[in-house]
């Protein structure tokens, strides 16, 4: 089974333009998540899509960040315009949907991001 | 790697020994746990989880203990190997309705051969 994948691995880009980041989840997964470590700092939640709708975005750090998932199937994190403070790496995860409670979250590799 | 800026903690220990990490978790009301391990360039990798209505689980070569008096989590790894060498970190989901994972800062385990 696949796991989760994103793209790019790595992005380099000036500060005022724009990223957008892709996340495939595991196949089948309806819980897709964004999270994002800045250097020095804690791995940080971002937002939460339960198929195609936006659960939980409480970790959204302002209206530069932008999340979609049309479709319920990949998502796309895009910032605009990208700031130094956003570099960092961007991690998505996907969970599958449960009944009784909380489950694991599997995560991708990650697109390491660097605004200069 | 990503945990470059990021100040760990770090154990030591050498090939064939038992591993101990420690995590104190900040959020009593939590009810779901899990251990990640993070090796340079890649994503957290899921190791092992518990719920809040356990004490103790098992694994393959891990232990996950939960001490909710303390808010205290525990991943014990047994003979380790050079390959388990990573960053290892705790999380913990809230019971607040929603599933964001809190991350702990991590503690880097180096094994010598």
């Amino acid at each position: 089974e696949a796991g989760v994948t994103q793209f790019p691995s790595h992005s380099v880009i000036e500060k005022g333009q724009t990223v957008t980041l892709r996340c495939d989840p595991i196949s089948g997964h309806d819980n897709l998540y964004w999270y994002r470590r800045v250097m020095g700092k804690e791995i940080k939640f971002l937002l939460h899509f339960v198929k195609e709708s936006k659960q939980d975005e409480s970790g959204m750090p302002n209206n530069r960040f932008l999340a979609e998932r049309t479709g319920g199937t990949y998502s796309t994190l895009k910032v605009q315009p990208a700031e130094l403070e956003d570099s960092g790496v961007y991690f998505c995860a996907s969970s599958q949907s449960s009944w009784t409670g909380k489950v694991s979250q599997y995560f991708g590799p990650g697109t390491r991001l660097t605004v200069l | 790697g990503e945990s470059v800026g990021l100040h760990l903690p770090t154990l030591s220990v050498q090939e064939g020994d038992n591993s101990i990490i420690n995590c104190a978790y900040s959020n009593s009301a939590s009810d779901y746990f899990i251990w990640y391990k993070q090796e340079s360039g890649k994503g957290p990798q899921f190791i092992i989880d518990i719920r809040s209505n356990m004490d103790k689980r098992q694994g393959q070569r891990v232990t996950v203990l939960l001490n909710k008096t303390v808010k205290h989590l525990s991943l014990q790894i047994a003979a380790t190997q050079p390959g388990d060498s990573a960053v290892y970190f705790c999380a913990e989901i809230p019971n607040t309705g929603f599933q964001k994972l809190v991350f702990g800062t991590g503690t880097r385990l180096l094994v010598s051969p």
